[in-house]
């Protein structure tokens, strides 16, 4: 089973900052990435799909870049509403589709 | 609207069953791959289950292969997983989603539109 590890655990930010966030694959997953965003209480959104394209809906300030096993989520400039926890999951080896740990984005 | 509702959680004994429910809205659910991802208390998430529109491909985790089993029923737009001999680390939020489809394709691995979940606690 394909492992992803995300880094850093918790990202300490302010609004208007940017923020970058890794995901490492335990063995290549090509372009096969997602990201989405959870808040407390709320389900998963999906952010970005096969490694950087943004899901529908999706405002620009969400970029995901990557191949293989290293994979960045940047928010170019955090909006109070992006503080949150941040997961990736891949799919190459459908199923399982395999979640990170997560991140969680926080204000400063 | 486009909308997903999950009913059937509880609290259930270790050993016990429950049958969990997605009602679907706003949308033509037959024509969409659904599944099953549950989230531990303060924890992750970890896909549990996925059935394709018409029932033809089903999978399961590793962690519920055996125990749980995945149904829909298109004429009630409605999406199931009947849970047998629920142990502690089950205990979990349970979401049903839907596969992504953009407006090209349809991803069966990307979970778009989600419920709200509904808590499902295993415990003596």
């Amino acid at each position: 089973e394909i492992v992803l590890t995300q880094s850093p655990a918790t990202l300490s930010l302010s609004p208007g900052e940017r923020a970058t966030l890794s995901c490492r694959a335990s063995q290549s997953v090509t372009i096969y990435l997602a990201w989405y965003q959870q808040k407390p209480g709320q389900a998963p959104r999906l952010l970005i799909y096969d490694a950087s394209n943004r899901a529908t809906g999706i405002p620009a300030r969400f970029s995901g870049s990557g191949s293989g096993t290293d994979f960045t989520l940047t928010i170019s400039s955090l909006e109070p509403e992006d503080f949150a926890v941040y997961y990736c999951q891949q799919r190459s080896n459908w199923p399982p589709g395999t979640f990170g740990g997560g991140t969680k984005v926080e204000i400063k | 609207e486009v909308q997903l509702v999950e009913s059937g959680g509880g609290l259930v004994k270790p050993g016990g069953s429950l049958r969990l429910s997605c009602a679907a809205s706003g949308f033509t659910f037959s024509s969409y791959d659904m599944h099953w991802v549950r989230q531990a208390p303060g924890k992750g998430l970890e896909w549990v289950s996925s059935i394709s529109s018409s029932s033809s491909y089903i999978y399961y985790a590793d962690s519920v292969k055996g125990r749980f089993t995945i149904s829909r029923d298109n004429t009630n737009n409605s999406l199931y997983l009947q849970m047998n001999s629920l142990r502690a680390e089950d205990t979990a939020v349970y979401y049903c989603a839907r596969e992504y489809c953009s407006s090209t394709s349809c991803y069966t691995w990307w979970f778009d539109t989600w419920g709200q979940g509904t808590l499902v606690t295993v415990s003596s």
